[in-house]
């Protein structure tokens, strides 16, 4: 099945620094690349995500780049703000669920300093 | 809100006693999903449906059991088997087709006591 590592585990930046989370997979025929944001309590919610046939996609202050070749993409936060504090997961399809399910990383808790 | 409805929000349970999370949804999905969540170890998959009647064993099946009688019901049952059940339990669904967003419930959190 797909194994994903996601670093860092915890990160603590500035409030107006940029943000960076990066994840590896490990299945090479995975083509969807989600993540997701677990504020304190409460479920994840899906802020972004991207399909192989882009290297890269952009909302506002997130992004998020994929390099298949190196199986790896990553998270980018530009001007970071307080409410920007969370857990963030990445994941890829599953492939022993037919890639329905998704399987995640072990999750990045940013906190950003006011 | 709408979408997908987790019951209860808290639960405590002695040791020994079986238990029963409740996941409703109104998005018409297909498929459904349980995810359990440890500090520090994301989200590992307990048990997937992709349609009624039928459901599958994700990474850490045992000690759990669901059902899938309803397309919008996907109960799942914590049973005695389960050796450290204490933990975030979410429920999820999706269209069902490859590849696809995984909308969640609010969880449930389980406690042994």
């Amino acid at each position: 099945g797909e194994n994903v590592e996601q670093h860092p585990s915890t990160l603590s930046v500035q409030e107006g620094d940029s943000a960076v989370i990066k994840c590896t997979y490990s299945d090479s025929a995975s083509n969807y690349f989600p993540w997701y944001k677990q504020e304190l309590g409460k479920r994840p919610q899906l802020i972004i995500d991207i399909r192989s046939n882009v290297g890269e996609k952009k909302d506002q202050r997130i992004a998020v780049t994929l390099n298949k070749t190196a199986k790896h993409f990553s998270l980018h936060i530009t001007e970071t703000q307080p409410e920007d504090s969370a857990v963030y997961f990445c994941a890829a399809p599953s492939a022993g669920t037919g890639r329905r399910a998704l399987t995640f990383g072990s999750g990045t808790r940013l906190q950003v300093q006011p | 809100d709408g979408g997908i409805t987790q019951s209860p929000k808290y639960l405590f349970r002695k040791e020994g006693q079986n238990v029963t999370l409740s996941c409703e949804q109104n998005l018409n999905h297909d498929a459904m999903y349980w995810y359990r969540q440890d500090p520090g170890q994301g989200l590992r998959l307990i048990y997937y449906s992709q349609i009624v009647n039928d459901f599958q064993k994700g990474d850490i099946a045992e000690g759990y059991s669901v059902s899938r009688e309803k397309k919008e019901s996907f109960p799942l049952t914590v049973t005695s088997a389960q050796k450290n059940p204490t933990a975030f339990y979410l429920c999820a669904s999706s269209f069902g087709r490859e590849e696809t967003e995984a909308f969640f419930g609010q969880g449930t959190r389980l406690t042994v006591v």
